[in-house]
């Protein structure tokens, strides 16, 4: 089983949806956990941390769940400069290991 | 503040050779990452190194492939005698002890 677990989508959305993507985490021994954006052949790209009270920023609501083992990543009003993938990102500190590991990404095309 | 730099932007290698891909951290981020994107893949995690130590090389192939990360210069991504199996972007980032970690635009190494 991996780690962090995404569904890879794609997700084909009109222009001003509401997205939702969900994450789920395997290792209790997680501390930290962020939202990243990868557009095509470039590098990733920080879009949020996730907090365990849930933040928001602008049109994106980052949630965490911790009992579940679960992020989440809400993007409200979609525009088309938001087809990208996602990833959601999960620090271990774990005997041995303090890797930040990267679920697979989920992908969102949005469609005028 | 310059962000992650990584250089080359571009490698090309005939089979055999090695390859050395250079990153350096942001200002101040004394923790580095390696991660390798196959095409149409997600990021893998490579090594996780801290100044003069390797913390976690949990992703590193156990032959070809070395990392450093030394007191002074850059963190160097080595890969000996290289296959064609090895084409890839190979993305750097870096951050403070616990906290959301920037990305270097990558490297494509391309094995002829």
């Amino acid at each position: 089983r991996k780690e962090v677990e995404q569904d890879p989508g794609p997700f084909n959305v009109p222009e001003g949806a509401t997205v939702a993507f969900n994450c789920t985490y395997s290792n209790s021994a997680s501390q930290s956990f962020f939202w990243y954006r990868q557009d095509c052949r470039k590098e990733p790209k920080l879009l949020m941390s996730v907090y365990s009270s849930g933040n928001e920023d602008g049109r994106f609501t980052a949630q965490l769940n911790r009992a579940s083992q679960y992020i989440s990543l809400l993007i409200r009003d979609s525009k088309l400069s938001d087809s990208a993938t996602y990833l959601c990102v999960v620090k271990i500190v774990d005997t041995g290991r303090r890797a930040l590991t990267f679920g697979s990404g989920t992908r969102l095309q949005v469609q005028p | 503040n310059a962000g992650v730099m990584q250089n080359p932007r571009h490698l090309v290698r005939r089979r055999g050779q090695e390859a050395r891909l250079r990153c350096s951290p942001m200002k101040g981020h004394s923790h580095v990452y390696w991660y390798r994107q196959l095409p149409e893949e997600g990021l893998k995690f490579m090594v996780y190194l801290q100044k003069e130590n390797i913390i976690d090389e949990s992703g590193m192939p156990k032959e070809r492939f070395s990392a450093e990360f030394p007191k002074e210069g850059p963190s160097i991504l080595r890969i000996q005698q290289v296959v064609r199996g090895d084409s890839a972007a190979y993305f750097c980032a870096s951050s403070l002890q616990f906290t959301e970690a920037f990305f270097g635009q990558g490297t494509r190494l391309t094995v002829v």
